[in-house]
């Protein structure tokens, strides 16, 4: 049972052109979203992350947007660079559950010259 | 700087083995997991840890065990590897309340033959 769902395994987008990752979930105990980035053979890193009191998180060029009533959130790199080609999976917890993240199966960005 | 260490990058095992990955954390957080990435899969979480010598099952915890002695320290036990359980192994770490923003190691790649 897949909570969190990707459903594009894989994106290309321009480079300057903008980028938007998509991410459902369908656990509407879910109250905190994060963004991860992996490049191949090292670890996630820490993108961004939103709050479900909130619909909107900004931080340069990464904004996250939540649409709580249709369980989606979505993320936007604008403008793309080629520095930004990665996989990324969208995160998803619930209060009470011990930090426990329930992570997508990831989209592979490629920003292409 | 949150810094999680990971003691190997590589690691080649024979099936039956018992195979040791080990964890550490330097940021005094009370939360560890315990990860393997597949692809198609996403992250899928196996163990994880609030406390020194405390421990929860995750989603795919069979076949491994593990143990938290030191709050810094946290190790994933294949008690008998199979080949099945080829993969990269993630560890990560997180403060006990919020956020929950969890921070990973480099990873483990692990062959089983």
């Amino acid at each position: 049972d897949q909570q969190v769902k990707q459903n594009s395994p894989s994106l290309s987008v321009q480079e300057g052109r903008i980028s938007i990752l998509n991410c459902d979930y369908t656990n509407s105990m879910f109250d905190y979203f994060l963004w991860y980035k992996k490049y191949p053979a090292e670890g996630p890193t820490f993108l961004i992350s939103i709050s479900s009191i909130k619909d909107k998180n900004e931080d340069g060029r990464f904004t996250v947007f939540l649409n709580k009533s249709a369980k989606h959130l979505s993320l936007h790199i604008v403008p793309s660079q080629p520095g930004d080609s990665a996989v990324y999976f969208c995160a998803a917890s619930a209060s009470g559950t011990a930090s426990k993240l329930t992570f997508g199966t990831g989209t592979r960005l490629q920003v292409t010259l | 700087d949150v810094k999680v260490t990971q003691s190997s990058r590589y690691l080649v095992k024979r099936t039956g083995e018992k195979v040791f990955l080990e964890c550490v954390q330097d940021m005094d957080h009370e939360n560890m997991f315990w990860y393997r990435q597949d692809p198609g899969l996403g992250l899928r979480l196996i163990y994880f840890s609030y406390d020194v010598k405390m421990k929860e099952k995750g989603d795919i915890p069979e076949g491994y065990s593990v143990s938290r002695e030191k709050k810094e320290r946290f190790s994933l036990i294949l008690e008998s590897a199979s080949t099945n359980q080829t993969s990269m192994y993630l560890c990560a770490s997180s403060l006990g309340g919020p956020p929950k923003t969890q921070y990973f190691g480099p990873g483990t790649r692990l062959l089983v033959l």
